[in-house]
């Protein structure tokens, strides 16, 4: 089965920019998570959807937010882009309640410059 | 504050012999403990999981041993292979929640 599919791979943007990510999870998983990885925090959670609800949020500003569609594809948008936002953004899909079940995408690395 | 830690930055082992990886966390809360492993460029694949309920779950080559008491658990590798050379993250489930907790990882390198 097709995995998770995440667009740009990589997105280099000016400080002050906004940019979005699109994520396409596994057929059939309903559940699709998003963490941010940098060198000094790791894998960081921002937010789950779910049948287009927003469940879960991490403890990132406003300015990250995200969205999730009818076919379960989801968007994260991160506005007014700072340096510090220069991360790899991964996208896990899953199906409710299974645990070990979180696929990961191969991330979208986003530099700002 | 950081609920899960993974103390040893990197680790090196010879091929053949026992990977040891560590994590400790302080949240009573999780309900579910994963390992991931994760090569450059792309997304950590899953390892092994184990319920809080449990000590030990064990799949081929991995065994996840978990101690409640002192809130730790260990990931071992046996026999290590040159292929397992990878950054290996432990994680946590918050109970009820879809929502993983990462220690900061563990760069673990297996030599000939």
């Amino acid at each position: 089965k097709a995995g998770v599919t995440q667009t740009p791979r990589y997105l280099i943007k000016t400080r002050g920019q906004q940019v979005t990510l699109s994520c396409s999870p596994i057929s059939g998983h309903r559940s699709v998570s998003w963490y941010q990885q940098t060198p000094g925090q790791g894998l960081q959670f921002l937010f789950e959807y779910f049948s287009e609800t927003q469940r879960n949020k991490g403890n990132f500003p406003g300015r990250f937010s995200g969205r999730q569609f009818s076919n379960s594809r989801s968007e994260m948008n991160v506005s007014t882009l700072e340096l510090g936002d220069s991360a790899l953004y991964l996208c896990a899909s899953s199906l409710v309640g299974e645990v070990g079940g979180y696929t990961f995408g191969s991330g979208t690395r986003l530099t700002v410059v | 504050d950081q609920q899960v830690k993974q103390n040893s930055p990197s680790l090196s082992v010879q091929e053949g012999r026992i990977s040891i990886l560590n994590c400790d966390y302080t949240n009573s809360m999780f309900d579910y403990f994963l390992w991931y492993k994760k090569y450059p460029a792309e997304g950590p694949t899953f390892l092994i999981s184990i319920s809080s309920i449990k000590d030990k779950n064990e799949d081929g080559r991995f065994t996840v041993f978990l101690n409640k008491s002192a809130k730790h658990l260990s990931l071992h590798i046996v026999p290590s292979q040159p292929g397992d050379s990878a950054v290996y993250f432990c994680a946590a489930r918050i109970q009820g929640a879809q929502k993983l907790v990462f220690g900061q990882g563990t760069r673990l390198t297996i030599n000939p």
